[in-house]
């Protein structure tokens, strides 16, 4: 069963509006979270990271939320740009050894 | 150069060949992983290892064989291909399960 999902396969968004990309998790367990964006024939970048002991981590345009109560995250990038069109992968991992579950990814376009 | 080299980038092979996909990192990092990416599935671990000579099975490990016996180099060995081992793959290093990762550029492999 999958422990991390995103649900949306694709987003499409106009540069400079926003962009956000949802996330959501069945592990409780999990307690650190991450993005990553990956570009067509590269592999993944980590993008930005977030603990469960905070709400919100912000890194220029691109910030992270966590609602451990919903079991949910997102990740909003403002103001959109056309280098922002890539897949976004969120990741869970929870303390300890264990390796990170990674969702299914979600494609975002930016239209310029 | 400093990073995460992987070879070859591409690789067409045939059904029960045996395919050896080499993995480098400079960063003399702990933790290496091996990846595959497929429409649908996302990013699903396959096998990792916290340091020389330890691996873990990740997800998907069936048909697949690692070695470690140096801290830089993770080879990944499809030992009899078959057709849906088809993918992309990706090794990535890190400092601990739960730190960042960092991804090699892929290998796209297509077994015939």
């Amino acid at each position: 069963d999958q422990q991390v999902k995103q649900n949306s396969p694709s987003l499409s968004v106009q540069e400079g509006r926003i962009s956000i990309l949802n996330c959501d998790y069945t592990n409780s367990m999990f307690d650190y979270f991450l993005w990553y964006k990956k570009y067509p024939a590269e592999g993944p970048t980590f993008l930005i990271s977030i603990s469960s002991i905070k709400d919100k981590n912000e890194d220029g345009r691109f910030t992270v939320f966590l609602n451990k109560s919903a079991k949910h995250l997102s990740l909003h990038i403002v103001p959109s740009q056309p280098g922002d069109s890539a897949v976004y992968f969120c990741a869970a991992s929870t303390t300890g050894n264990t390796p990170l579950v990674f969702g299914k990814g979600t494609r975002l376009s930016v239209i310029a | 150069d400093a990073g995460i080299t992987q070879s070859p980038r591409y690789k067409i092979t045939e059904t029960g060949r045996q395919v050896t996909l080499m993995c480098h990192q400079t960063w003399s990092h702990s933790y290496m992983f091996w990846y595959r990416q497929d429409l649908g599935h996302g990013l699903r671990l396959i096998y990792y290892s916290a340091a020389a000579d330890i691996t873990d099975k990740g997800e998907v490990p069936d048909g697949y064989v690692v070695s470690r016996s140096k801290t830089e180099n993770f080879p990944l060995t499809l030992e009899s291909a078959t057709r849906s081992q088809t993918s992309v793959y990706f090794c990535a290093s890190g400092t601990g399960t739960q730190e960042t990762q960092y991804f090699g550029p892929g290998t796209r492999l297509l077994v015939l």
